[in-house]
């Protein structure tokens, strides 16, 4: 069964200090895989799209990377702004459906 | 602006009373989907549709219908018969699922549905 578990689900850093949101999947030949940053009463906003193991991508402060099993969304030096829900997302081969995780809540402090 | 517009942004539902929530998308995305949310939980699909005139259920699509009779809308209908439809609802759109590469969602604004 096509499974996705992001950790931790909740995730308090001070502003500046570093760290890593994992998301584990288990998928039946991956698509894709996808972050998306979700603000409290809003729609996710799309951050990016990982196809293979090994590949990355950088937006700002978010580092996103990808193997077999999991992909990690690294944010460095944080700012109270970047506080916000990350969504993970799969994609199998073969289907239209996107499998979500539920989500690490980040909170960043001044 | 291209985008997603979902409507109405909050909506009220009286025990056994059908609603309607609207999607629109301005993106020409031929595949469009709807999501349930709820505090604590990933995004679950309700219904999904690549084409006009054609649609697929999702994982819950129990108590739910829709519709695809024009590719910009795909409206979402909570029906009497969810038992539980207070949620946040999402509507989201890619492009032609067989375009040849992996095009991700973009999502809509949300409705929040509270039954009262």
């Amino acid at each position: 069964e096509d499974q996705v578990t992001q950790s931790p689900e909740a995730l308090r850093l001070q502003e500046g200090e570093s760290s890593s949101l994992n998301c584990s999947y288990t998928v039946s030949g991956l698509r894709g895989l996808f972050w998306y940053r979700q603000d409290p009463g809003k729609g996710p906003e799309f951050l990016f799209t990982l196809y293979s193991a090994g590949e990355e991508k950088e937006k700002e402060r978010l580092k996103a990377t990808l193997t077999k099993k999991e992909s990690f969304l690294h944010i460095t030096a944080p700012k109270p702004e970047d506080s916000a829900t990350y969504l993970c997302a799969v994609q199998a081969r073969g289907f239209n459906k996107f499998y979500f995780g539920s989500g690490t809540k980040l909170n960043v402090k001044p | 602006d291209g985008g997603i517009t979902q409507s109405p942004k909050y909506l009220f539902r009286k025990e056994g009373q059908n609603v309607t929530l609207s999607c629109e998308q301005n993106l020409n995305h031929d595949a469009m989907y709807w999501y349930r949310q709820d505090p604590g939980q990933g995004l679950r699909l309700i219904y999904y549709s690549q084409i006009v005139n054609d649609f697929q259920k999702g994982d819950i699509a129990e108590g739910y219908s829709v519709s695809r009779e024009k590719k910009e809308s795909f409206p979402l209908t909570v029906t009497s018969a969810q038992k539980n439809p207070t949620a946040f609802y999402l509507c989201a759109s890619r492009t032609h699922p067989l375009a040849g590469s992996y095009n991700e969602q973009f999502f809509g604004p949300g409705t929040r549905l509270t039954v009262l």
